[in-house]
């Protein structure tokens, strides 16, 4: 069964330092990969995804990620993190034969002025 | 155009009743999705509409819940003999079609008392 591993459940940073969030799966076939934003008081909305091709994603608001099918990693990074950044991050995974989602557990970003 | 809405946005009962969620999926999205969101965790996953249909309902914890997308538009999560198990936060996203981005509600918020 497939499964998403956060393993950050918090990551304080300051304003304009680079940051990583990690994501780890597992599954026994091939997935689409996917991270997730959730503001304070608001909906899921989509950062990024990756379904094939070039293994660097990028998203919006600067993020982009790495997949790592040797590692089975999917990690987020940003170079310059503002206040803005603020928010629940959840890394998902899907299998190619199914359409749900499977939504690791999240980390929560916080900046610092 | 108008997002994914959902109604009520907050719902207060009591242990043992029953309830029901409402979902209104962004016009045109034949796949509408349910997901549950308890505090502290990622969404989980509940069921998973293409059209009218439900395409995979393996999420659902026990037949106490139930949800149907009669026209395949509106869908609604219904819940039987509530139990305080329950209390949490219940997502509806929609795609275009199956695989296709998924688009969230800003949820409801279930408390059993």
């Amino acid at each position: 069964a497939q499964s998403v591993t956060q393993l950050d459940s918090q990551v304080p940073v300051f304003e304009e330092a680079p940051v990583e969030l990690r994501c780890n799966y597992s599954s026994s076939v091939s997935v689409y990969l996917f991270w997730y934003v959730q503001y304070p008081n608001q909906g899921l909305q989509l950062l990024l995804k990756y379904l094939s091709g070039s293994t660097l994603v990028k998203g919006i608001n600067g993020f982009e990620a790495e997949f790592n099918k040797s590692q089975t990693s999917f990690h987020l990074r940003k170079p310059s993190v503002h206040i803005s950044d603020t928010a629940e991050y959840f890394c998902a995974v899907s299998e190619l034969d199914t359409d749900k989602l499977i939504f690791g557990t999240g980390t929560r970003l916080q900046v610092f002025p | 155009g108008a997002g994914v809405s959902q109604t009520p946005s907050n719902k207060v009962t009591e242990k043992g009743k029953y309830v029901e969620l409402r979902c209104d999926p962004i016009s045109g999205h034949t796949a509408l999705y349910w997901y549950r969101q308890s505090l502290g965790q990622g969404p989980e996953f509940l069921i998973y509409f293409q059209g009218t249909g439900a395409a995979d309902d393996s999420g659902l914890p026990n037949d106490r819940f139930f949800a149907v997308r009669p026209e395949g538009s509106v869908s609604t999560l219904k819940i039987q003999r509530t139990e305080r198990g329950d209390s949490a936060v219940y997502l509806c996203a929609s795609s275009l079609t199956a695989k296709e981005t998924q688009y969230f509600g800003p949820g409801t918020r279930l408390l059993v008392l």
